[in-house]
């Protein structure tokens, strides 16, 4: 079945160093891609999607190209903030179906 | 205007009793999904309702149940407690279009500790 790999956290960086989450997937057909972030003690925010392959989705400095050729999602910003602490969560999504997410990737900023 | 609410935001319950979880979709939604969340197993899917009809459905035990109201507002229900039932019970929402892009939002989730 599908199943969606993110890179073991946690991922400590320095504020304003470059950020890569890696993103690899198991899937049928063209699912869509999503990344969602999770702040402490809150829900799930939608970050990027992307809907087909080479789209590549951002949103708030962050980015992720969807490549079917290495089946990756892989998630960048070129500098973070001790506000982008939080836990980062790939997923794909086939058509009628529901989200399939990988186990998460925890990100600390220190100053 | 308005997110996915959920209530109660925590609740602890003891083992062998039942827990109803309630949440409104954003407005105009009709499709309300649920998710639990737990450190070992991570995010999973437990099941959608759309125009008060279950559309699909995870892998879960029949002692998880839910069910969606002619308004949208959807509630899940879990019998028979279990410890590892303990969880955050995450419930999504999104329009009625059924494309993988369409995009699916979350509510704050409940946070639901067995004891």
């Amino acid at each position: 079945g599908d199943s969606v790999t993110q890179m073991e956290g946690p991922v400590t960086l320095s504020e304003e160093a470059f950020l890569t989450i890696n993103c690899t997937y198991t899937a049928t057909g063209y699912p869509s891609l999503f990344w969602y972030v999770q702040y402490p003690g809150e829900g799930l925010q939608l970050l990027l999607k992307a809907t087909k392959a080479d789209d590549k989705g951002s949103n708030k400095g962050f980015e992720a190209t969807y490549r079917k050729e290495t089946t990756s999602f892989h998630l960048e910003k070129g500098s973070v903030q001790v506000s982008d602490s939080a836990v980062y969560f790939c997923a794909l999504r086939h058509s009628g179906y529901a989200l399939n997410f990988g186990k998460g990737t925890s990100l600390l900023v220190t100053p | 205007k308005a997110g996915v609410t959920q209530t109660p935001r925590y609740l602890i319950k003891t083992r062998g009793q039942q827990v109803t979880l309630s949440c409104s979709p954003i407005s105009g939604h009709r499709s309300v999904s649920w998710y639990q969340q737990t450190p070992g197993q991570g995010l999973q899917f437990l099941f959608e309702y759309f125009s008060e009809t279950q559309r699909n459905k995870g892998n879960f035990p029949g002692r998880f149940s839910g069910r969606q109201f002619s308004n949208s507002r959807s509630e899940m229900n879990v019998s028979t407690l279990e410890l590892g039932d303990s969880a955050l019970y995450l419930c999504a929402s999104s329009s009625s279009d059924t494309s993988s892009g369409n995009t699916i939002y979350f509510g704050e989730g409940s946070w639901l500790t067995v004891v």
